[in-house]
């Protein structure tokens, strides 16, 4: 697509529900990346996918997150009993490769979750 | 530990001014310094910084690095309000796999 878009756009659940937020990269980035923005925060990287290659989860603040990436193109961020802590936009983002200095990130509008 | 610091945290001026954003940051491996703009979720890119000295510049936003002194500035002249937004300063981590981002430096520009 033109962008990268995301969904839901805004979600509210109950402390202890599953949520999964959706990624459609731009069309032909290889690379896509999930990122977490808390009120007043930076953004803070979550988890990165390459192609084939074993996903970076380094960012994963617990094991209550998880995320896929299938067929090399669309992602699901998945959060397992949410807690209230969890409220944030979830910003999801894709390049054509990772890390090279000539590729340039684009950001989806990201999904804002709030937990009640 | 990667890290990138902005200053200052928030700015506040009238339409007209000139402000200078501030990003130091401490990455090995540096490969390029990313500004960029956030104004409601998404942030947009404004400029990819990867050598000292070289201004690079878009209308009246315009960036310059300093690898010697791992800081990069970005200065917008002539203010609107259509320039209020966050604006984030990012580089690669080691590994190349993910931007580090600071802070960001919240603007807000008066009428």
């Amino acid at each position: 697509g033109a962008g990268v878009s995301q969904s839901p756009s805004n979600k509210v659940t109950e402390k202890g529900k599953d949520v999964e937020l959706r990624c459609d990269p731009i069309s032909g980035h290889t690379a896509l990346y999930w990122y977490r923005q808390s009120l007043g925060q930076g953004l803070e990287f979550l988890i990165y996918f390459q192609g084939n290659s074993a996903p970076d989860k380094s960012g994963l603040p617990s094991d209550r997150f998880s995320a896929e990436r299938t067929g090399g193109s669309v992602s699901t961020l998945t959060i397992q009993r949410t807690q209230q802590e969890d409220s944030a936009v979830y910003l999801c983002a894709s390049s054509l490769a990772a890390g090279r200095s000539g590729n340039t990130i684009y950001f989806g509008e990201g999904s804002w979750l709030t937990v009640v | 530990e990667d890290k990138v610091v902005q200053s200052p945290l928030s700015l506040v001026v009238h339409e007209g001014d000139t402000v200078t954003l501030n990003c130091s940051y401490e990455v090995t491996n540096f490969r390029s310094l990313l500004w960029y703009k956030q104004e409601k979720k998404a942030p947009t890119f404004l400029f990819m910084l990867t050598s000292s000295g070289i201004e690079k510049k878009s209308g009246r936003l315009s960036s310059i690095l300093d690898k010697k002194e791992l800081f990069s500035i970005l200065n917008i002249t002539a203010t609107q309000t259509g320039d209020s937004a966050i604006y984030l300063c990012a580089v690669p981590n080691q590994a190349g796999t993910a931007l580090i981002f600071g802070k960001g430096t919240t603007l807000s520009v008066s009428s």
